[in-house]
C-alpha cells in the first residue's frame, strides 16, 4: 500500500537557519502531495501541494519539488522564524481516477522548533 | 466563518461509557473523515463519507461507528471507552476531486 517517510525528529533551528525535511513516498499510482502544518494545540492547516511531477508547491516561504525520479517532495525553508515552530507533515493521495475519493496517507510527522 | 467545526474540545471520561463527537462543516465539501492522532502524533484515517455514503472504513473497532445525517455532518459516536481510545481526534472535509483537507481542531478524548 501507500506510504510516507519523513525525517525523523525533533529539528532544533536558530531564527534565520536553513530547514530541509526530508520526505519520500512509495504509491502504486501517480499521487499528489502534500505538507501540513500543525501549529500547538490546532489542527492541521494545508501548507502547500503538487499534482504532479516537477511541480513545485509554495507558501509562506517554504517550498518542495514532486520529484517522480526519487519519489521525494522535501520541504524547503531558506529562513526560518520562531512562528514557524510546528509539526509538519508530509502526506499523499491517490489520483482523483481512483476510488479512495481523496484519502490521504501521513508520514509520522517532524516537530521543528525554532529559538530566537 | 466557513470552517471545518467539532465539538466538544475537550473529553474527559471514564472507562466503559459511552461518547459522541460531533462534526459540521459549511464549505459545501462532498467528503468528510476522521482521523485519529496518538501521543507520538501520528494520523491515521477511520473513516470516510462521501455524501453521506461510507467509503473508507479502516481497520478500527466496531465500538466506534460513524453516522452522517447529511453532507455537512459527520458524528462519531464510542461504545465501551478503553484506555488505548484516548487520543486526539481530527474531523476534515474535501471536495471530491480537490484532495486538499480541511481540518476541525480536534477533540483531545482522554479515558481514565
Amino acid at each position: 500500500g501507500d506510504s510516507v517517510t519523513q525525517m525523523e525528529g525533533p529539528v532544533t533551528l536558530s531564527e534565520e537557519a536553513f530547514l530541509t525535511i526530508n520526505c519520500t513516498y512509495t504509491a502504486t499510482g501517480y499521487p499528489s502531495l502534500f505538507w501540513y502544518v500543525q501549529y500547538p494545540g490546532e489542527g492541521l492547516q494545508l501548507l502547500l501541494k503538487a499534482t504532479k511531477a516537477d511541480d513545485k508547491g509554495s507558501n509562506k516561504g517554504f517550498e518542495a519539488t514532486y520529484r517522480k525520479e526519487t519519489t521525494s517532495f522535501h520541504l524547503e525553508k531558506g529562513s526560518v522564524q520562531v512562528s514557524d515552530s510546528a509539526v509538519y507533515f508530509c502526506a499523499l493521495s491517490e489520483n482523483a481516477g481512483g476510488t479512495s475519493y481523496g484519502k490521504l496517507t501521513f508520514g509520522q510527522g517532524t516537530i521543528l522548533t525554532v529559538h530566537p | 466563518d466557513t470552517a471545518v467545526s467539532q465539538t466538544p474540545k475537550y473529553l474527559v471520561t471514564q472507562m466503559g461509557n459511552d461518547k459522541s463527537i460531533k462534526c459540521e462543516q459549511n464549505l459545501g465539501h462532498d467528503t468528510m473523515y476522521w482521523y485519529k492522532q496518538d501521543s507520538k502524533k501520528f494520523l491515521k484515517i477511520m473513516f470516510s463519507y462521501n455524501n453521506k455514503e461510507l467509503i473508507i472504513n479502516e481497520t478500527v473497532p466496531n465500538r466506534f461507528s460513524p453516522k452522517s445525517p447529511d453532507k455537512a455532518h459527520l458524528n462519531l459516536h464510542i461504545n465501551s471507552l478503553e484506555l488505548g481510545d484516548s487520543a486526539v481526534y481530527f474531523c476534515a472535509s474535501s471536495r471530491r476531486h480537490d484532495r486538499g483537507y480541511t481540518f476541525g481542531s480536534g477533540t483531545r478524548l482522554t479515558v481514565v
